[in-house]
Formats: structure tokens, C-alpha cells, sequence
């Protein structure tokens, strides 16, 4: 059973480009998270979706950041017109529906934007 | 301030027992979990603990919580220069809502 998968690992954008972040959750997930971390920090919570829909985006920047979950195929995290600040890495996790064990997010291995 | 508090670093000889500790803010914290970053990698969760639960031990790892002083603690029995890493505490108020992150403490083993 395959792990998170998240692509590109590595992303170099110039200031105002967008920034395309793909996350496929384990096998019988249907949960996916999108936390970001800075430098030196810890991880802090950006959205929480399920198929189809945004469940909490609390933590989302208001503007230029956008998340997806499709029917089919991988979650996305979008950055429109990206700047120096927005430089971290990007961590996707997922868990099972409730019917499973609840409790457990994984971790794909994380995105790491560089904007130059 | 912080909702999850966490000393930055810690050093110990190979072989010596861990100790990395954990401060938390909200009483409504139901799930307390330690994950564990090495470089340039993701986060594995290691073990997690109800808050109903005083300890758990899991092969070389125990985790004890002090709920009413709201503290957590895990505990590496027999430590590796393998189990050099950022350990990260985090807080779930729900088995399904988001996880909020200390900033990691830093393991570092020597030989």
C-alpha cells in the first residue's frame, strides 16, 4: 500500500507565478490536510477537505491560496502570484473515512517551494 | 501565545534514555500524538495517546500524560544516533479535526 504521495518534491516559482501542488492520499483515504511549514517552525494547518468538499480553511491565507479535491485524482493546493514569504514546505496528509481507525493522519513526504 | 510548547532542543549519548517534553493549552484536547521529522522529510507518526489515557508504551517508546497539568511526555528507551530527528508534539480536539503543532524539539545522539 503506497504511502501519501506528493509532487513535485522540489518547486522553484519567480515572484507572481503560480505554484501547482498535487497530494494523493493513501489507498481508502478520503481525508486530506494541508498544513505549511516555515522555516524552523512547526507545521501549522492551512485546509482539511473530503471528496468534493472544503470541511475547514480556517487556515488558509484568504487570498491567492486555493485548495481542491476532486472525484477523481489528486488533491491540489494552488498558490496564484506567489511571493518570497510564501518560500516553505508544504505537507499533505490523509486518513481513513470513519469507519476505519480515525485517528492517524499521514504524512507524504512534503513539497518545498522555493520562490525566487 | 503557542497552544503547544515544546523545548527546541535536547542532546543525549547513545544508549541513555530521551526524555522530550510537551506543554498544551486546551483542556478540550481529546488525542495527543508525536510524529517525527528527519531531514528533508515528511512527518512519521510514531504513537499517539487518548486523553483518557495516563500511558502508553510502545517497544522502545512510553508516553505518559499529566492531564491535569496538561503535559505530555515521551520517553526513548535505548537511544540510536537512528533516532536523531525533530520530534514533534501535536493536539487534535477530535479524532477527524486538524492537528495543531508544537515547533519540534531537535533529538540529537551521539556515539
Amino acid at each position: 500500500n503506497a504511502g501519501v504521495m506528493q509532487n513535485p518534491r522540489h518547486l522553484v516559482r519567480r515572484r507572481g507565478q503560480e505554484a501547482r501542488l498535487r497530494c494523493s492520499p493513501m489507498k481508502g483515504h478520503s481525508h486530506v490536510y494541508w498544513y505549511r511549514q516555515l522555516p524552523e517552525e512547526g507545521l501549522k494547518f492551512m485546509v482539511y477537505l473530503q471528496k468534493e468538499n472544503i470541511i475547514d480553511e480556517s487556515g488558509m491565507p484568504k487570498e491567492r491560496f486555493s485548495a481542491e479535491f476532486p472525484k477523481e485524482g489528486p488533491s491540489i493546493l494552488r498558490i496564484q502570484q506567489v511571493v518570497r514569504g510564501d518560500s516553505a514546505a508544504y505537507f499533505c496528509a490523509s486518513s481513513p473515512p470513519t469507519t476505519g481507525s480515525p485517528y492517524e493522519q499521514y504524512f507524504g513526504p512534503g513539497t518545498r517551494l522555493t520562490v525566487t | 501565545g503557542e497552544d503547544v510548547e515544546q523545548s527546541l532542543f535536547l542532546s543525549v549519548r547513545e544508549g541513555d534514555s530521551s526524555v522530550i517534553n510537551c506543554t498544551y493549552t486546551d483542556s478540550s484536547s481529546t488525542y495527543l500524538y508525536w510524529y517525527k521529522q528527519e531531514p528533508g522529510a515528511g512527518l512519521q507518526l510514531l504513537t499517539y495517546i487518548f486523553s483518557n489515557m495516563d500511558m502508553k508504551q510502545d517497544q522502545r517508546l512510553t508516553v505518559l500524560l499529566n492531564k491535569k497539568d496538561k503535559h505530555l511526555s515521551l520517553r526513548i528507551a535505548d537511544t540510536q544516533t537512528g533516532d536523531s530527528a525533530i520530534y514533534f508534539c501535536a493536539e487534535s480536539l477530535t479524532g477527524y479535526s486538524t492537528l495543531t503543532f508544537g515547533k519540534g524539539t531537535m533529538l540529537l545522539v551521539s556515539p
